[in-house]
């Protein structure tokens, strides 16, 4: 298995433009979660799902933000327009049910990350 | 905040020697995690540990869980150089819809 893929790795982009991270988990696994990683505020979980279902999106900055799963295996991240504070590594990461419900209990498997420069 | 708080914040060591970290939470839990974060690179998770459980082990790992203290610990046995890393707690709140919160991270340097 690739484990999970994260894509671009890096983004350099101006402000007010739109960024677009993508993110496809490893197969089998239903629980989705974007964290945003910073030396400021640590590693912040943004956004999960369960079964493509948003559960908790409490930590999105503000309207600015978005994320969707379109299907089972894939999610986006949308920042629009973007701001030199948005500036960070992006993760997303998975879990399956494994032994325990909800999933969300479980280790869960992290992507590489997309390191964010907005000017 | 529920977000865990490491201990120390870093710790540098030579190879061989034992290292431990330490992590404060505030309210209970239904487990704890500790996941690794090499340089540029993305969390891995290394060890779960839940809050019926006192002590798990991994290999070189050890961690110990006091939900009384609400603290736990991870020792790294025989360090090597290739465990330079950061090391995170995270713990899953009993009645928070199940997220994992991370702690700020203990940054570990292991020297030849």
């Amino acid at each position: 298995d690739a484990g999970v893929i994260q894509s671009p790795r890096h983004e350099v982009t101006e402000m007010g433009q739109e960024v677009t991270l993508r993110c496809k988990l490893i197969s089998g696994h239903n629980s989705l979660f974007w964290y945003r990683q910073t030396m400021m505020r640590g590693l912040e979980l943004l956004i999960y799902f369960n079964n493509n279902v948003p559960i908790d999106d409490s930590g999105m900055p503000e309207d600015r933000f978005s994320a969707k799963m379109p299907n089972a295996s894939f999610s986006t991240l949308k920042i629009q327009p973007s701001e030199p504070r948005d500036s960070a590594v992006y993760f997303c990461a998975s879990s399956n049910p494994g032994q325990a419900l909800p999933s969300s209990y479980n280790e869960q498997f992290f992507g590489p990350g997309t390191r964010l420069t907005v000017l | 905040s529920q977000q865990g708080e490491e201990d120390p914040q870093a710790l540098s060591i030579q190879e061989g020697e034992n290292a431990t970290m330490n992590c404060s939470y505030k309210t209970s839990i239904n487990n704890l995690q500790w996941y690794r974060q090499n340089s540029g690179r993305g969390l891995v998770h290394l060890i779960l540990i839940r809050s019926n459980e006192r002590e798990k082990h991994s290999g070189r790992l050890r961690v110990t869980l006091d939900t009384s203290k609400k603290s736990s610990s991870l020792l790294i046995t025989a360090s090597r150089a290739a465990d330079t890393a950061s090391y995170f707690c995270a713990t899953v709140f009993t009645g928070t819809a199940s997220k994992l919160t991370f702690g700020t991270g203990t940054r570990l340097q292991v020297t030849l």
